[in-house]
């Protein structure tokens, strides 16, 4: 079971705008930043979201990330079919001697 | 440009030990100040965060592993090194070598991954 809970599936048509949720407690999202990743089979992960809301160079805006307390939200706007994906929230948990965290990912499915 | 690359055993048996290298090419692994990562993927699993070891050269483990693991450095060969013990078919995964920008679980390189399976 991860520290993080994601919902296991998400699915939208092209052009609608999907969210995915993912939530923690005060020792990981509650006090650190959150970043998300999209893992496409086959291929290594991508880092879409750093620090709750900052998106790399590359990553269209129509992709944003949102943080309140201890739960984190992604969100992409205009699916498109490429979309289809895993998509994996992450955060440092500072319990114990300290860790990584991943939430248990959420399978993006665009109809 | 900055480009990781995993090698090292694949097919191991139950009890073995998994040994895997991360090589950083396109600079050096001493600089920027970056904690090198280890993360591991399966389909029943997700996404799994081994561990890192930083610039400094202390380690960090995920406490459901750290009695079977030592991540480690060497800084003439420009590499970084996974050694997990006393495998099981549980341990089979994709493993993947990535660059943490801040420690922070922000990896924003990674390399294409080593699949590695356990099996008697």
């Amino acid at each position: 079971q991860s520290v993080l809970t994601q919902p296991p599936s998400v699915s939208g048509t092209p052009g609608q705008r999907v969210t995915i949720s993912c939530s923690g407690d005060t020792s990981n999202i509650g006090s650190n930043p959150v970043n998300w990743y999209q893992l496409l089979p086959g291929t290594a992960p991508k880092l879409l979201i750093h620090n709750d809301n900052r998106r790399p160079a590359g990553v269209p805006d129509r992709i944003s990330g949102s943080k309140s307390g201890t739960s984190a939200s992604l969100a992409i706007s205009g699916l498109q079919p490429d979309d289809e994906a895993d998509y994996y929230c992450a955060a440092w948990d500072d319990s114990l001697t300290g860790q990584g965290v991943f939430g248990g990912g959420t399978k993006l499915t665009v109809l | 440009q900055l480009q990781l690359q995993e090698s090292g055993s694949g097919l191991l048996k139950p009890s073995e030990t998994l040994s895997l290298t991360c090589t950083v090419s396109g600079g050096s692994i001493t600089s920027g100040g970056f904690s090198w990562t280890w993360i591991r993927h399966s389909p029943g699993r997700g996404l799994e965060w081994i561990g890192y070891i930083s610039q400094s050269g202390t380690a960090d483990y995920n406490p459901s592993l750290k009695s079977r693991v030592t991540i480690s450095v060497d800084r003439s060969k420009n590499q970084f090194s996974l050694k997990l013990q006393s495998l099981t078919a549980a341990d089979t995964a994709m493993y993947f070598c990535a660059k943490d920008q801040n420690g922070l679980i922000r990896l924003d390189l990674w390399g294409p991954g080593k699949m590695v399976i356990v099996s008697a």
